[in-house]
């Protein structure tokens, strides 16, 4: 399984865009990335998935660059419920099983 | 909407007692999980269960036990508590056994083990 990497965490304003970018230079041919967010007190929920280029949903959009060796999640001016830990994956498609890797995630923080 | 809901929000245990966490959702889904979240560590997962009466170890199966008598119903057990066994739990499940497939996940249980 290819290893992630994102910052710990990030503050940001209301109103303001988010760029949070995850490194996965080991990512395999028939891997995806995934983002959840978790909020306090609840358990995580899918937010994008993607393989290349650009996904964008009513939620967030998430890059992803020709090598595929990093992705940057965007999240549209931030409201203070936007504040959560955001985790990305790679997760490899057509494959069972226990694939699913949680690392520590990166804390937003959105202040008035 | 999808729901998993988990039979306890807040657990206090003694050490020794056995302890059984239920965890059921409204989608068919085949697969179900259980995953213990500590500080700095993530989620990682101790069970899993790709249909009813079958399961599957994890990553840190000890210490712990799964049933899974229906299919919209997964428990955890804890045979006899110990302290280092207090986190916060939860459970997901998924439509199909494929890794990619998005994972629905209940609001937790913070079990505390003294």
């Amino acid at each position: 399984l290819a290893k992630t990497t994102q910052p710990i965490s990030m503050d940001s304003y209301e109103g303001q865009e988010v760029n949070i970018t995850c490194s996965h230079n080991n990512i395999a041919t028939n891997d995806y990335i995934t983002w959840y967010q978790q909020f306090p007190s609840q358990g995580p929920r899918f937010i994008i998935q993607g393989y290349k280029t650009k996904v964008t949903n009513e939620v967030a959009s998430l890059f992803i660059p020709a090598d595929r060796k990093s992705s940057t999640l965007s999240l549209p001016r931030v409201s203070l419920s936007d504040t959560a830990v955001y985790y990305c994956l790679v997760v490899p498609r057509g494959e069972y099983g226990n694939k699913l890797v949680f690392g520590a995630g990166t804390i937003l923080r959105v202040k008035s | 909407d999808v729901k998993v809901t988990q039979s306890s929000r807040y657990l206090v245990k003694r050490t020794g007692e056995k302890v059984f966490l239920e965890c059921v959702q409204d989608m068919d889904h085949e697969n179900m999980f259980w995953y213990r979240q500590d500080p700095g560590l993530g989620l990682r997962l101790i069970y899993f269960s790709y249909d009813v009466k079958m399961k599957e170890k994890g990553d840190i199966p000890e210490g712990y036990s799964v049933s899974r008598e229906k299919k919209e119903r997964f428990s955890l057990i804890l045979e006899s508590a110990s302290t280092n066994q207090t986190s916060m739990y939860l459970c997901a499940s998924s439509s199909s056994g494929q890794a990619a497939d998005t994972q629905y996940f209940g609001p937790g249980t913070r079990l505390t083990v003294l």
